[in-house]
């Protein structure tokens, strides 16, 4: 019954390793995102796809690449990992702009690079 | 980009007591929600309110969007309310949706 469901919940790996975080939402909507939290708790958006097509890029280093297979999911891949991108990831998702309505988030991934 | 500031950053209350966390922005906005990120990371919908007044058991919610602030009312305060409280909001303009988050009001409380 999840709305917004991303896997895994904890990733601990080491520098240098490729990642990826998977994310799923049932609930219809055309617009899905990526958001980061860092250690001191503050979130900021790294992507937003409408329908499969990248509309945000917040300046997010070359090695994040998100990948949307269908509207419905929002694939996030991490190459070469650093110290600094230890932090939780959120996946979120919404109707498309325009429309007056909530951003439904997931549970999070806790990504600790070591 | 629009500012979002919430005060205060930091609240210790005792069980059973009232308080009201706050949420300035710089810009009008269509969007504005408010979160609860439980000591286990959860990101809860608390409101989505861009503008005037809902109430949900012990919690309620004001935005005066003409103002530009929003109110967060915490009433009878249990343990379990612990955790960071978020403002979100998005203006009419903001490409793809997106949401600015506030920094956050720290809240634990007491028995």
């Amino acid at each position: 019954d999840t709305a917004v469901s991303q896997t895994p919940k904890y990733l601990v790996t080491q520098m240098g390793n490729d990642k990826s975080i998977k994310c799923e939402q049932n609930l219809g909507h055309d617009t899905m995102y990526w958001y980061k939290q860092d250690s001191k708790k503050f979130l900021k958006i790294m992507f937003s796809y409408n329908n499969k097509e990248l509309i945000i890029n917040e300046t997010v280093p070359n090695r994040f690449s998100p990948k949307s297979p269908d509207k419905a999911h929002l694939n996030l891949h991490i190459n070469s990992l650093e110290l600094g991108d230890s932090a939780v990831y959120f996946c979120a998702s919404s109707p498309p702009a325009g429309v007056r309505s909530p951003l439904h988030f997931g549970n999070g991934t806790r990504l600790t690079v070591t | 980009g629009i500012q979002v500031e919430q005060s205060p950053p930091d609240l210790i209350l005792q069980e059973g007591a009232n308080s009201t966390l706050r949420c300035n922005f710089s810009d009008s906005v269509n969007n504005l929600q408010w979160f609860h990120q439980n000591p286990w990371g959860q990101l809860i919908n608390l409101f989505y309110i861009p503008s005037g007044t809902k109430q949900n058991g012990r919690l309620s919610a004001t935005t005066v969007a003409t103002e530009r602030y929003s109110l967060l009312y915490i009433s009878s305060s249990q343990t379990t309310d612990s955790g960071v409280y978020f403002c979100a909001v998005r203006p009419p303009r903001a490409a793809g949706n997106k949401l600015t988050f506030g920094g956050g009001t720290r809240v634990l409380v007491k028995p």
